[in-house]
């Protein structure tokens, strides 16, 4: 089983629509989360950090369940410029070594 | 805003030729991070380094080496470049908070092709 799931997609959604990703982790004592966006061909940005009582920036809401395991991000009203590679990334631990990324979701938001 | 950049944005060496990859962090950042991204693996830490002079394994070090000798500074080595190195090679660094929270700040990436 891999440490940080998600799913890959492509999820293909209309301009205006709402969509969710999830990501679930398999080690329990992780400590922190991040969602970070990836455009084709440049480098990951920061999106916003999880914190256990959710957070909220603009069209972007991302919360952690620490009984199962997972983190979700939702996009609001969605943009063709939110199309782009989505990334959990989790830290197991007290070292940065424990920094696991998880492959991504792939989003594109068709006019 | 933080700015990390890298020496080269794309580099072709050939195989058993030394190679070295330079990334600089403005922002007075504790940690540095070297990865590699591949289609359908994610990215995997090669090595990072939290201090001057310090660093730590990741998950694929074999076949790299890496040198830290100002703040600022990270620099990857591969001692021996061989074809499975072609990769997109990402270099990030970020803070040490107190909540063990590593906040990365990515450099545009190398793009790396071994012949």
């Amino acid at each position: 089983r891999k440490e940080v799931e998600q799913d890959p997609g492509p999820f293909n959604v209309p301009e205006g629509a709402t969509v969710a990703f999830n990501c679930t982790y398999s080690n329990s004592a992780s400590q922190s989360f991040f969602w970070y966006r990836q455009d084709c061909r440049k480098e990951p940005k920061l999106l916003m950090s999880v914190y256990s009582s959710g957070n909220e920036d603009g069209r972007f809401t991302a919360q952690l369940n620490r009984a199962s395991q997972y983190i979700s991000l939702l996009i609001r009203d969605s943009k063709l410029s939110d199309s782009a590679t989505y990334l959990c990334v989790v830290n197991e631990g007290s070292s940065a070594s424990k920094i696991i990324f998880g492959s991504g979701t792939r989003l594109s938001i068709r006019p | 805003d933080v700015k990390v950049t890298q020496s080269s944005r794309y580099l072709v060496k050939r195989t058993g030729e030394k190679v070295f990859l330079e990334c600089v962090q403005d922002m007075d950042h504790e940690n540095m991070f070297w990865y590699r991204q591949d289609p359908g693996l994610g990215l995997r830490l090669i090595y990072f380094s939290y201090d001057v002079k310090m660093k730590e394994k990741g998950d694929i070090p074999e076949g790299y080496s890496v040198s830290r000798e100002k703040k600022e500074r990270f620099s990857l080595i591969l001692e021996s470049a061989s074809t499975n190195q072609t990769s997109m090679y990402l270099c990030a660094s970020s803070f040490h908070t107190s909540g063990n929270s590593y906040e990365q700040y990515f450099g545009p990436g190398t793009r790396l092709t071994v012949t």
